[in-house]
Parts: structure tokens; sequence; C-alpha cells
């Protein structure tokens, strides 16, 4: 069955680093594309960023465009999100997410992680 | 940026009721639009694709509707288990835009 296991959260201050890692499984990691879903505390969900299966495109959020970087390693079946210049509004949990179709069809997504926690303090 | 509204906020039903949803696009995303359900402490669960689509295990009395820009997602009769936040989204354009969800709740 397919699993996606996040890490890497933990508390920053303001204007640091961090990378999030999503461990992949139960599926061929490199024919999905991949996206990034945060959830801030008591708000909804929002999408952050999406590779194709090869890696061969990226697209992102606004909010986040030019500050995190999505990437992926298909020898290693994990997806990345390196964030930099963190910002307050950028605590929430980050959920990696599985599109379902294969190739790059459509980027609807049918399988999530439990999500890593990203506190980011001032 | 595609704007998802949700209606209504919040929705009170007792078990075994219908409870229907509403997701509405600022422009039309034709039939690329997902219903998630959403439950403290786990990630959201895929039920609808395609508008319409059942994601694999999902139950029957999970049902979605429409195109264009007016969707609706119908639970036919409310289980315990079903009592959570529902969120939709579309996939036609960059950025994927999620609504603001439904919660629904036990009346």
């Amino acid at each position: 069955q397919v699993q996606l296991v996040e890490s890497g959260g933990n508390v920053v201050q303001s204007g640091r680093s961090l990378r999030l890692s999503c461990a992949a499984s139960g599926f061929t990691f490199s024919t999905y594309g991949m996206h990034w879903v945060r959830q801030a505390p008591g708000k909804g969900l929002e999408w952050v960023a999406v590779i194709l299966y090869d890696g061969s495109n990226k697209e992102y959020a606004d909010s986040v465009k030019g500050r995190f970087t999505i990437s992926r390693d298909n020898s290693k079946n994990t997806l990345y999100l390196q964030m930099n210049g963190l910002r307050p509004e950028d605590t929430a949990v980050y959920y990696c997410a599985k599109n379902g179709a294969a190739w790059a069809a459509k980027h609807y997504l049918d399988h999530w992680g439990q999500g890593t926690l990203v506190t980011v303090s001032s | 940026e595609i704007v998802m509204t949700q209606s209504p906020v919040t929705l009170s039903v007792s078990p075994g009721e219908r409870a229907t949803l509403s997701c509405r696009a600022s422009q039309s995303i034709t039939s690329n639009l997902a219903w998630f359900q959403k439950k403290p402490g786990q990630g959201p669960r895929l039920l609808i694709h395609g508008a319409f689509n059942r994601a694999t295990g999902i139950p029957a009395r999970f049902s979605g509707s429409g195109s264009g820009t007016e969707f609706t997602l119908t639970n036919s009769s409310l289980q315990s288990e079903d009592f959570a936040i529902y969120y939709c989204q579309q996939y036609n354009y960059w950025p994927l835009t999620f609504g603001q969800g439904t919660k629904v709740e036990i009346k």
C-alpha cells in the first residue's frame, strides 16, 4: 500500500532555513508527480508546490516562490522541500501528497502523509 | 488565481440524514475538481476526483456532481465517522487552490 512519511519539521527562528523530506513506498515513485501542501493552525489547506515525475517541471504558490524549492531523488524514492527565509506565517503542518495520475496527467492528490509540523518563531 | 468558495461554512446534520455541500469556482474549471475529507491529526483523504469519480475504497454514500463553476458533494446517509471538515480543490489551473472548507458536525 502507498505510504508517505514526512520528516524534518522543527521549531526555527524567522529568517532561517529548514529542509523537509518525504519517504515514499508502495508505488513506482518515478512515474508520479508529487506535491507539498500545508495547513496553518486553525486554517484551511494551502497548496505549496509540485514537481513532475522526472523533476523536469516545478510550480509554486506565490506565497513561497523564490524562498522554497521542491526537489526529488527518484533513486531514493524521496521528495524534498527546501525552505529558506522562513517567516512566522510559514508555521504549519506540511503534508506531502502523491499525484493521482501517472506521468504529467491530471493533478489531483490521491494519497497524503500524516504531516510534519514547522513552527517559525519571530 | 482561481478562488474556490464553499458553502455552508458549517453544516449540522443528524446521523442517517443526507448532507449536501457546495463548491463554486471563480471561473470554469471544467470537471477538474476534487473533494477531500479532513480529520484532526490525519492527512486529508481523497473522496472524489474529476467532479464525480469516487476514489478507491470510498463508500457509495458519497457522490459528486457538477461541472464548470458549480459542484456538489452529497453524503446520502451520514455515519458517525463522516463528521469532519470537507474541502474542494481545483486542479485545472496553477496554482492549485482549495476552498475554505465545510465543517460537518453532529446536530
